[in-house]
């Protein structure tokens, strides 16, 4: 199966930016994906970047993919309370998604 | 607009009591998808039916068994819950593949087998 990994923790002060990280097995993915989880909720689609994209912004969001490197990441900017929560980064193989452990984002004030 | 419908939302079982989860999406998804959720270990696939008619088995089949009763519904089955089963269990449905969409998940069941 896929291996997908990331840290499982990140601590950020209010207004400065997160970076999460991730690795990823599977260099046939189409697409690559970041979920955010909420407590006692599911998980909801974030954002994606497609394969042969390098970097996709949306709005606070960045996402750089380095594909030699497997290596995805995910970037907040200027981070709010509202964005504690787990964030799942997931890769694509036929019809399933491969997730990795989660990193429990904590923002203090 | 529903999108992904999980019941029960809580369950406590004792060990070797069998109950079916049940989850229906209203959004013409071709694909859909039992995972479940434990600290640390992130989502891991049970089952899946790529399309309606289809089952497969994913990474941790072993105790569950699995029903595409129609385009819309796809239920998972405990027979013999054991403590071990004890966990979040997501449901997701998507278009054929997973496209620049990804999936769609309902709010989750927590199981608790005592």
């Amino acid at each position: 199966g896929e291996d997908v990994e990331q840290s499982l923790f990140l601590s950020v002060r209010e207004g400065d930016s997160s970076v999460i990280n991730c690795t990823y097995t599977d260099s046939s993915s189409t697409y690559l994906y970041w979920y955010k989880q909420e407590p006692g909720a599911g998980l909801q689609l974030l954002t994606y970047i497609f394969s042969n994209m390098d970097m996709k912004q949306d709005q606070r969001l960045t996402v750089l993919l380095n594909k030699k490197d497997k290596h995805l990441s995910l970037r907040i900017a200027d981070t709010q309370t509202g964005d504690s929560a787990i964030y799942f980064c997931a890769d694509s193989n036929d019809y399933k998604l491969s997730f990795g452990a989660g990193t429990t984002v904590t923002v203090r004030a | 607009n529903a999108g992904v419908t999980q019941t029960p939302k809580f369950q406590v079982l004792k060990t070797g009591q069998s109950m079916t989860l049940q989850c229906a999406q209203d959004m013409n998804h071709n694909s859909m998808y039992w995972y479940r959720q434990d600290p640390g270990m992130g989502l891991r696939l049970i089952y899946y039916s790529a399309s309606e008619g289809t089952t497969d088995k994913g990474e941790v089949p072993n105790g569950y068994n699995v029903s595409r009763l129609n385009k819309r519904e796809f239920s998972l089955r405990l027979e013999s819950a054991a403590p071990s089963q004890t966990s979040v269990y997501f449901c997701a449905s998507s278009e054929a593949g997973q496209g620049a969409y990804g999936y769609t998940f309902g709010s989750g069941t927590r199981l608790t087998v005592v």
